[in-house]
This record gives structure tokens, sequence and C-alpha cells, in this order.
């Protein structure tokens, strides 16, 4: 059974600060790993996607990089701003539901 | 274009009552999706539909019903609602099984 660990569930940094979110995944066999940013009180919005056979997805401040391998994917922020702050949660398609398998999410805090 | 809604957005109910919670999602999505999200534990897949009149159970089925009459609304119902249903519940919908948009979510308290 597919299980999805973060680390840690909460952080806080001071502002301008880069910083790296941990996910990892127990079964390889996965479609694609997404990162979801969710707001207190809001719904998900998605932020990358990367497909199983790329290394990695950039937008803006962000990087995802995906290991398959070792189960591993991370979440590089750069230059963290206040606006930064939310919950980031990771999850995998597995390629053999197909279904999103979600983690319990970090929840980032980046002070002034 | 308002994407997926969710109706209501907070609800009390006491235990043993029931409720139906709507999705509607206007992008003409095949899949749709309910998720419930607890405190440290993710969300977690309720129930799913691949198409207009279709649905299948999901992880944590046990509880819930779900239909799906119309390709654009995807209702969520609790027939006798149990303290341990108290959670924020989400739905989404994709027209691949991998892209999903989610909702606002409602904000389910039982008593």
């Amino acid at each position: 059974k597919q299980e999805v660990t973060q680390i840690p569930a909460a952080l806080s940094v001071p502002e301008g600060e880069n910083l790296v979110l941990n996910c990892s995944f127990t079964d390889s066999a996965i479609y694609n790993l997404q990162w979801f940013r969710q707001d207190p009180g809001k719904g998900l919005t998605s932020l990358l996607l990367i497909q199983s056979s790329q290394r990695e997805q950039t937008s803006g401040r962000l990087n995802a990089s995906l290991d398959k391998s070792s189960g591993r994917s991370t979440l590089y922020i750069a230059a963290s701003q206040p606006g930064d702050s939310a919950t980031y949660l990771c999850a995998v398609v597995s390629s053999n539901t197909g279904k999103l398998i979600f983690g319990q999410g970090t929840t980032l805090q980046v002070k002034p | 274009n308002a994407g997926v809604t969710q109706t209501p957005k907070f609800r009390v109910l006491k235990t043993g009552q029931s409720m139906t919670l709507l999705c509607a999602q206007d992008m003409n999505h095949e899949y749709m999706y309910w998720y419930r999200q607890d405190p440290g534990m993710g969300l977690r897949l309720i129930h799913y539909s691949v198409g207009e009149g279709t649905t299948a159970k999901g992880e944590v089925p046990d509880g819930y019903n779900v239909s799906r009459l119309k390709k654009q609304n995807f209702l969520l119902g609790l027939e006798s609602a149990a303290p341990s249903q108290t959670s924020v519940y989400f739905c989404a919908s994709g027209q691949l099984p991998y892209e999903q948009y989610f909702g606002p979510g409602t904000r389910l308290t039982v008593t």
C-alpha cells in the first residue's frame, strides 16, 4: 500500500531564507507526483506536477525534484516571503490505482 | 467560469441527522472526487466518479453515499451522521484522473 510522508510537519523561518520541504513515498510505481498549496480555510492549489519520467519542475521561486528510485521528492522555495506561509501537500498518483495519495502536509510560517 | 463550488461552506449536525453536500463543476470534467481532511491525516478519498451515472468507493467510504446523476454535480450524503465524520470535506474534478481541481471545502461538525 502506497504511503506518503512529509517531514517536517511544521517549519518556521525568517523572511529571505531558502528552504526545502521533503516528501517520501513507499512505492516507486507512480504515474506522477504533485505539490499543492493550501491556505487556511481554503482549498488546494496545484503548484507543480512532475511526471514519473522527469527529474524536476520549476515555477518561479519554486523547484520540485523527483527521485523515483529512492522514493523522494523535495520542494525548494527560494528567497521565502511571508506570503509563502501556508500548508504544502505532496501527493503521488499510483500507477496501480490511478488515485492521488496525499501526505500529511508541512505547515510553513515565514516571519517578516 | 466558477470552477469547482461546494455547498454549504459550514454545517453543524447532531448525531443521527442526515445531510447532503453538493459539489458542482462547470468545466465539463469527467472525473469527480470527494475527500475528507482531518488533522495530521492529509486528504483521504471517500468516493469518486469516472463519469455521469458512475460511482466507486475510495479509501474511506463507510458511512457515506454518493450520486452523479448529472455530469456537473457530485453529491455526498451522510445518512446518519456520527461525531467521527467531523471533518473538512473537499470535492475535486478533472478531465484526466491525475489532474484535479479542488473546491474550497465544507467544514462539517457533528455533535
